[in-house]
């Protein structure tokens, strides 16, 4: 069964410092992987994704994320935080087989910012 | 474009009412879902449809019904509310989900927020 595994409930970064938010996946096959953010009372945005090709991926608002497929991880990182950053990050995953096109949410991570 | 909208904001129903949450896309999307969102689950796919006419149950379907008579709507019904269905729900569609240039990104609506008494 495919599953996304947020570890960490909360991060905690101050401005200026780098931060990251873990994910971990457990899918057959190979992954469609994915980073979404959440602020208060709206809806989930799409930060970026992973589906083929260079490991490191670029996405919105200056963040990144590397795929590494030996540790089954997608880590979603930014190297200055911002207090804007603060929100809720959640990781997800599709299997590339998966013919019904779902894609397996994390728990999420509230990311706080301090200034 | 107005994107992903859904109607109501907000609502309140006692228990065994039955309403519909209403989802509409203006981006000829084929792929249209619901989610619900629950404190610590993070979000749990109910139904999807991957075109008009065509739809299957998620993770969590039960006590929820859709249809998807045309590409812009995609409405979910709840039967007989019960408290276990507050929540916050969430439409998303997505462009194309088959071929080469496929992009499985989901866009997501600004979510309904149901409470059941």
């Amino acid at each position: 069964a495919q599953s996304v595994a947020q570890p960490e409930d909360q991060v905690n970064v101050a401005e200026g410092n780098p931060l990251t938010v873990k994910c971990t996946y457990s899918v057959s096959g190979n992954p469609y992987l994915f980073w979404y953010v959440q602020y208060p009372n709206r809806g989930l945005q799409f930060l970026l994704k992973y589906i083929t090709g260079d490991n490191l991926v670029k996405g919105s608002y200056g963040f990144e994320a590397e795929f590494n497929k030996s540790q089954t991880s997608f880590h979603l990182k930014k190297p200055s935080a911002l207090v804007s950053d603060s929100a809720l990050y959640f990781c997800a995953v599709r299997g590339w087989m998966d013919s019904s096109y779902k894609l397996i949410f994390g728990s999420g991570t509230r990311l706080l910012v301090r200034p | 474009n107005a994107g992903v909208t859904q109607t109501p904001k907000f609502q309140v129903l006692k228990t065994g009412q039955s309403m519909t949450l209403q989802c509409a896309q203006d981006m000829n999307h084929e792929y249209m879902s619901w989610y619900r969102q629950d404190p610590g689950m993070g979000l749990r796919l109910i139904h999807y449809s991957v075109g008009a006419g065509i739809t299957d149950q998620g993770e969590v379907p039960n006590g929820y019904n859709v249809s998807r008579s045309t590409t812009e709507d995609f409405p979910l019904r709840l039967l007989s509310a019960a408290p276990s269905q507050t929540s916050v729900y969430f439409c998303a569609s997505s462009y194309s989900i088959t071929g080469v240039e496929a992009s499985y990104e989901q866009y997501f609506g600004p979510g309904t927020r149901l409470t059941v008494t």
